[in-house]
């Protein structure tokens, strides 16, 4: 099994700063991964796919990168609708997640 | 536009049982492997299963081996989860999800809410 490790577990920081998670795979997984946005009560929302791709309609302020092992997520400028716990997410080998990361605005 | 709509969530007492249900549109759902997920309350996501297209292969994650039971139907573009044997630590938002492929991305259900509880 393929376990996902992310931190830090939450974060508080200031609107316009910007905000870094990682995230780290057990195992190669080349670059399937995916980064997830979930606000309480919804379903996560696809943020970032292949490691580095920005879905569809995702405001250019979120990025991802890394491959193999190693992933970032950044914000490049915390906005106040950017509150909410964000995960990572490998699809080599089944399904799994990290444990996610809680966004706080200081 | 893809949709998945999942039902069947409720109470149900330890020990219980409970099929959950995944209504798909929008897409030719018999060319899409599909996967279950669940959130237990204040916590994280957690993979549950997954089921190829011709549910040739089928996995299951530990927590949940040998009690649920995952199928599709693809004539009826449906999904279920068979779960028995439910324990307090079952309780779950379920959803259903859809593999991504080389040009689709993951799409997930709005989630079906199962409490095990005396």
């Amino acid at each position: 099994d393929i376990q996902m490790t992310q931190s830090p577990s939450s974060l508080s920081a200031s609107v316009g700063d910007r905000v870094t998670i990682t995230c780290q795979a057990s195992q190669d997984i080349s670059n399937y991964l995916n980064w997830y946005q979930q606000k309480p009560g919804k379903a996560p929302k696809l943020l970032i796919y292949d490691a580095s791709n920005l879905e569809t309609g995702v405001p250019s302020r979120f990025s991802g990168s890394g491959s193999g092992t190693d992933f970032t997520f950044s914000i490049s400028s915390l906005q106040p609708e950017d509150i909410a716990t964000y995960y990572c997410q490998q699809y080599n080998n089944l399904w799994t997640f990290g444990p996610g990361t809680k966004v706080e605005i200081k | 536009e893809v949709q998945l709509v999942e039902s069947g969530g409720g109470v149900v007492k330890p020990g219980g049982s409970l099929r959950l249900s995944c209504a798909a549109s929008g897409f030719t759902f018999s060319s899409y492997s599909m996967n279950w997920v669940r959130q237990a309350p204040g916590k994280g996501l957690e993979w549950v299963s997954s089921i190829s297209t011709s549910s040739s292969y089928i996995y299951y994650a530990d927590s949940v081996k040998g009690r649920f039971t995952i199928s599709r139907d693809n004539a009826k573009n449906s999904l279920y989860l068979q779960m028995n044997s439910l324990r307090a630590g079952d309780t779950a938002v379920y959803y259903c999800a859809r593999d991504p492929t080389v040009t689709t991305r993951p799409d997930w259900g709005q989630g079906t809410l199962v409490t095990v509880s005396s």
